[in-house]
């Protein structure tokens, strides 16, 4: 159980289009889910909690009109990059909490890889 | 959260116990030590988690100083398939929305 995909597994694009990141939890509930970035040999970085019918809160430094968070519904989010560039060129990582069990573990998607050209 | 230290780098020959050390000096009485793991091209992945007492599922072990200020990660028979990156991270509290946050973790090699 507890299963998180993420749809596309990887996907290229032209630079000034954007792409939409499809992140759904199979087998449980999410009233959160988490969206991560990973650049090559580099750790993971947290860039916004997403939250089941309000606003995603994002971290600092990362641009909340670039990166569009929608969680409509407790069993998907969506990262959309909009006007997409080669510099956002990375892995991106979703993850979501079982809201129906008491230990706050994270499971995490197996991530989508862009590129952008 | 509080912040944790790992060597960047271990290796391991097959078949063999692994110890991953992780530090966190300036843990909190109210943080939970976690440690995931991610293998190449994936997402992260649960391994275990403890407080205060060590800890043993079908994946590892956790050994918790008794001061808390530092833990072990043990694999008690590595395999090529453990090869992996592997972060300790401290959270608050054991229910919540908090975000994990990660550190640079230690990459961990197996030689077969």
């Amino acid at each position: 159980g507890a299963v998180v995909s993420q749809h596309p597994s990887w996907v290229i694009c032209k630079s000034g289009t954007s792409v939409k990141i499809e992140c759904r939890s199979l087998d449980f509930q999410a009233t959160t889910m988490f969206w991560y970035r990973q650049f090559p040999k580099q750790s993971l970085m947290l860039m916004a909690t997403s939250n089941e019918g309000s606003k995603a809160t994002y971290e600092q430094g990362v641009e909340k009109d670039k990166f569009l968070i929608n969680h409509a519904s407790l069993t998907l989010s969506t990262l959309t990059v909009t006007s997409a560039h080669p510099e956002d060129s990375s892995f991106y990582i979703c993850s979501a909490r079982d809201s129906g069990r008491s230990y706050n573990e994270q499971f995490f998607g197996p991530g989508t890889r862009l590129t952008v050209l | 959260d509080a912040k944790t230290t790992q060597p960047n780098s271990m290796e391991s020959n097959e078949e063999e116990p692994v110890h991953l050390p992780c530090n966190h000096s300036t843990i909190s009485g109210t943080d939970y030590i976690h440690w995931y793991r991610q293998l190449p091209s994936q997402g992260p992945e649960y391994v275990i988690h403890g407080l205060t007492s060590n800890v043993n599922n079908r994946m590892a072990s956790l050994a918790i100083a008794e001061d808390r200020k530092s833990s072990t990660l043990i694999l008690h028979r590595a395999t090529l398939r453990d090869a992996a990156v592997y972060y300790c991270i401290l959270r608050v509290g054991f229910s919540g929305n908090t975000p994990l946050v990660f550190g640079k973790g230690t990459r961990l090699s197996v030689i077969a």
